[in-house]
């Protein structure tokens, strides 16, 4: 059975801090892995990681991903309040003839606090 | 961000009620998607169109009902649904073909909130 879990579930930090937030998975035909943050309505799209072992930056977001042990970190430096969010993490996978399909983890509510 | 759109943003319905729920994408993407987000479970996905051919139900209740007639539209229509389908209903697009990677991404829209009576 496909599964994603991620970690820690929720976080509170202060601003300025640097979070790490984890992601491991288990998914057949596996193709990529995306993250996604979600405010209060549409997740909007972070990063997507085909390869491993090579760093995708956004200014102070950061991502990798290991195939091999089937995880990805996404790290974000000198954290603001306007980071506060659930974060999601999502594997994609071929789906027979069918488009891509995406697998999502329950997200790390992440709580920036003044 | 405009590239998905979806209305109505709110809705409460009895659970005699039909009503629909409707998505547009402006983005040229010839996939589209439901997913379903109930309180802390995850985003599930319920249906897939890819170039306007459904491809993918999920084993949904048929209460939930889509319909894609062209590329840029997708609806959900829904009839005598039970207060456990309350949740936030959200529509996404990519762009296939299928097989590259490199189009996995799926743009959300802002969802509606379903709220069954």
């Amino acid at each position: 059975e496909d599964k994603v879990v991620q970690s820690p579930l929720s976080l509170v930090v202060h601003e300025g801090d640097t979070v790490t937030l984890n992601c491991s998975y288990e998914v057949t035909n596996f193709r990529s892995l995306l993250w996604y943050k979600q405010e209060k309505k549409a997740p909007t799209f972070l990063f997507m990681l085909t390869s491993s072992g090579i760093e995708k930056k956004s200014g102070r977001l950061s991502s990798i991903l290991d195939k091999k042990e089937l995880f990805s970190i996404l790290n974000i430096t000198a954290t603001q309040t306007g980071d506060s969010a659930v974060y999601l993490c999502a594997p994609a996978m071929n789906y027979g003839g069918a488009t891509n399909k995406l697998i999502f983890g329950t997200g790390t509510l992440l709580a920036v606090q003044p | 961000e405009t590239g998905v759109t979806q209305t109505p943003r709110h809705l409460v319905m009895g659970m005699t009620n039909k009503k629909s729920l409707k998505c547009e994408q402006h983005l040229g993407h010839n996939a589209m998607y439901w997913y379903k987000q109930s309180a802390k479970k995850p985003l599930e996905l319920m249906f897939v169109y890819n170039f306007k051919e459904q491809t993918e139900n999920n084993s949904v209740p048929s209460r939930f009902s889509p319909e894609c007639p062209n590329s840029s539209h997708l609806f959900l229509h829904l009839h005598t649904l039970q207060p456990e389908d309350s949740a936030l209903y959200l529509c996404a697009s990519s762009q296939e073909p299928s097989g590259i990677a490199s189009t996995d991404t799926q743009y959300f829209g802002p969802g509606t909130r379903l709220t069954v009576l």
